[in-house]
């Protein structure tokens, strides 16, 4: 079964330290994958996203992540992190198979310090 | 502008009273999704729809139904809420195009069941 794991529950960091969440997938095949994030009391907002091709995209926001497939990995990475990125954040995956699905990882939780 | 609307917002009601909430997309998108939110459980779909009259059960369907009789609407229905089905809930859409890959999230309905 498809799955999506995010190992870190929740994350501190220091306002301006860099940033980097982890996402690992369970999957046969290199399926779409998605950072989102959610403000406290938001939705959702898409952050970035890989379907093919150069495996360091660029998002919103001044993140980037960049997919491993030897490791199944998409980790999510930002270099200096402002007090305004604390929120919660997603990774998800959409096997090409299943179309309209979209597996979520448990979400991380970003707390800043200033 | 492009956008996911649903309705209502904010909803507490009593275990056993039938609600519906609606979910509307002006995209023209073929695929919606319902998934629920729950603390540390990340987001789980609960019903998707491949487009008009095509639904398919997601991972958590149990006590709930959906329609898909026009493309733009997709209701989720609970028929006799319980407790355990308090939680924040998401409506998505995306196209079939090629290359469309990308959901796009509604604003959330927080739903309390007492």
């Amino acid at each position: 079964a498809q799955s999506v794991t995010q190992p870190d529950i929740h994350i501190t960091v220091s306002e301006g330290a860099s940033l980097e969440l982890r996402c690992n997938y369970s999957y046969g095949a290199t399926p779409y994958l998605f950072w989102y994030v959610q403000s406290p009391g938001q939705g959702l907002q898409l952050l970035l996203k890989y379907f093919s091709g150069d495996t360091l995209v660029q998002g919103i926001k001044g993140f980037e992540a960049e997919f491993k497939r030897s490791q199944s990995s998409f980790n999510l990475r930002k270099p200096s992190v402002h007090w305004s990125d604390a929120a919660e954040y997603f990774c998800a995956v959409g096997p090409i198979s299943t179309l309209g699905r979209l597996y979520f990882g448990r979400g991380t939780q970003l707390t800043v310090w200033p | 502008e492009a956008q996911v609307t649903q309705n209502p917002r904010y909803l507490i009601t009593v275990t056993g009273k039938k609600l519906t909430v609606t979910c509307s997309q002006n995209m023209n998108h073929e695929y919606m999704s319902w998934y629920r939110q729950d603390p540390g459980l990340g987001l789980r779909q609960i019903y998707y729809s491949m487009n008009v009259e095509v639904t398919d059960k997601g991972d958590v369907p149990e006590g709930y139904k959906v329609s898909r009789k026009e493309k733009r609407n997709f209701p989720l229905i609970l028929e006799s809420p319980s407790p355990n089905q308090t939680s924040l809930y998401f409506c998505a859409s995306r196209s079939a195009g090629q290359g469309a890959y990308e959901q796009y999230f509604g604003p959330g309905t927080r739903l309390t069941v007492t």
